[in-house]
């Protein structure tokens, strides 16, 4: 089974600043869909950016982008000139050819102003 | 265009008493997935629908659980009895086959508190 892996519990970034979270995932696919989806206190799960496995080139979504390194296994996050309503949770997803979604533990991010 | 919709937004219930939470997916999504939230256990899958026929439940915790999907804009997830371990937020999430990399959307959530 497809596991999706997120290191960093917690996380802070200064106003302004930019940070990145580290998203790892395990698979035997070759085809498959990675996705970014912000929880901030309300809960409500919204989507950050997606990225299709067999492009090349990262996705960007304004002052989000992803490091995809498809070798490696390894979907970052980067958020540059944080703000504060960018301080939730981050999860992390990866949707298996048989449309199966598995997400990772989550990373909380702390925006200090 | 209408989100994923779930009620009740919150519900305040009694250990034993059954429990119904209601989605409608977003219009034209052949997926609908149940999972639950706590902070013990991260997010969950429960169980998940395509074109309302569950197709994998091997998630739902026990016999006490339960999910319906009688046609495309609606599914329920009922627990009968509740228990206080049941404290959790369930998200229904809806997505279509072959549009978006079959992005899942989700709904705001049910706080479900069981005292």
């Amino acid at each position: 089974a497809q596991t999706v892996t997120q290191s960093q519990p917690e996380m802070s970034v200064q106003e302004a600043e930019t940070v990145t979270l580290s998203c790892t995932y395990d698979t035997s696919e070759s085809d498959y869909y990675l996705f970014w989806y912000k929880q901030p206190p309300s809960r409500q799960m919204i989507l950050v950016i997606r990225q299709e496995a067999y492009k090349q080139q990262n996705a960007t979504e304004n002052r989000f982008s992803v490091n995809f390194q498809k070798a490696a296994k390894s979907f970052s996050l980067k958020i540059s000139d944080s703000q504060l309503g960018d301080a939730a949770m981050y999860f992390c997803a990866y949707r298996s050819y048989g449309n199966q979604f598995y997400f990772g533990t989550g990373t909380s991010l702390t925006v200090i102003p | 265009d209408a989100g994923v919709i779930q009620s009740p937004r919150h519900e305040v219930t009694e250990m034993g008493q059954e429990v119904t939470l209601r989605c409608k997916p977003i219009s034209g999504h052949d997926y609908l997935f149940w999972y639950r939230q706590t902070m013990m256990r991260g997010l969950e899958l429960l169980i998940y629908f395509n074109n309302n026929v569950p197709i994998d439940d091997s998630g739902m915790p026990e016999d006490r659980f339960s999910a319906k999907m009688p046609n495309a804009s609606f599914s329920t997830l009922k627990i009968q009895p509740s228990e206080p371990r049941d404290s959790a937020v369930y998200f229904c999430a809806s997505s279509q086959q072959g549009v978006s990399g079959n992005t899942i959307y989700f709904g705001e959530g049910s706080w479900l508190t069981v005292v």
